[in-house]
């Protein structure tokens, strides 16, 4: 079964900093992982999807790693600003037997103060 | 439609009504994926479908819930009999198809059981 950590769970920033977040998952076996903000009482927005075969993948001023064989990824925020303010996920879509679904971890919170 | 829709957004009912969630996903998408969001707790998978088909319920908590998907496209998930822990957010998102391609998610809809 697909265990999804992420770490840490809250994050508090002043403005400008760049800040690492950081997902690992337990099986490897996985099409692609897929990186999610989610805003309180709003559904989850897509920032970022990284294919099993690729290690890295950049929008604007975010970047996402992925060493599929260890099992982790991690979502790089440059000079961060008050609106990435939010609730990040991530989550790795299975490939095989009934790891066939998106499984995510709990998230991290994060806060960047102006 | 430009994203996925979910009908309604926010539903009170009563204990022990029934209550139906529908989510009309991007059009053309082949997989559609049911999550359950409970206040302070990760995402649960509820249910996955290709095409019409779902190749596994098991991730539904009890008998009392099902979805359909006809026509490839529009799902209902209904709940029988609700229960105050059905209480939650229940999340729609579909994607182009299972393997490979972004999944998007709608806004949910906000159930509460009174």
């Amino acid at each position: 079964k697909q265990e999804v950590t992420q770490i840490p769970a809250a994050l508090s920033v002043p403005e400008g900093e760049n800040l690492v977040l950081n997902c690992s998952f337990t099986d490897s076996a996985i099409y692609n992982l897929q990186w999610f903000r989610q805003d309180p009482g709003k559904g989850l927005t897509s920032l970022l999807l990284i294919q099993s075969s690729q290690r890295e993948q950049t929008s604007g001023r975010l970047n996402a790693s992925l060493d599929k064989s260890s099992g982790r990824s991690t979502l790089y925020i440059a000079a961060s600003q008050p609106g990435d303010s939010a609730t990040y996920l991530c989550a790795p879509l299975g490939s095989g037997g009934s790891n066939y679904k998106l499984t995510f971890g709990k998230g991290t919170l994060l806060t960047v103060n102006p | 439609g430009a994203g996925v829709s979910q009908s309604p957004s926010n539903k009170v009912t009563e204990k022990g009504k029934d209550v139906e969630l529908r989510c009309d996903p991007i059009s053309g998408h082949t997989a559609l994926y049911w999550y359950r969001q409970s206040l302070g707790q990760g995402l649960e998978f509820l249910i996955y479908f290709q095409g019409n088909s779902a190749p596994d319920k098991s991730g539904l908590p009890s008998d009392r819930f099902s979805a359909e998907r006809t026509g490839g496209s529009v799902s209902t998930l209904t709940i029988q009999r609700t229960q105050q822990e059905d209480s939650a957010v229940y999340l729609c998102a579909s994607s182009l198809q299972r393997m490979s391609t972004e999944a998007f998610f709608g806004q949910g809809t906000r159930l509460t059981v009174v």
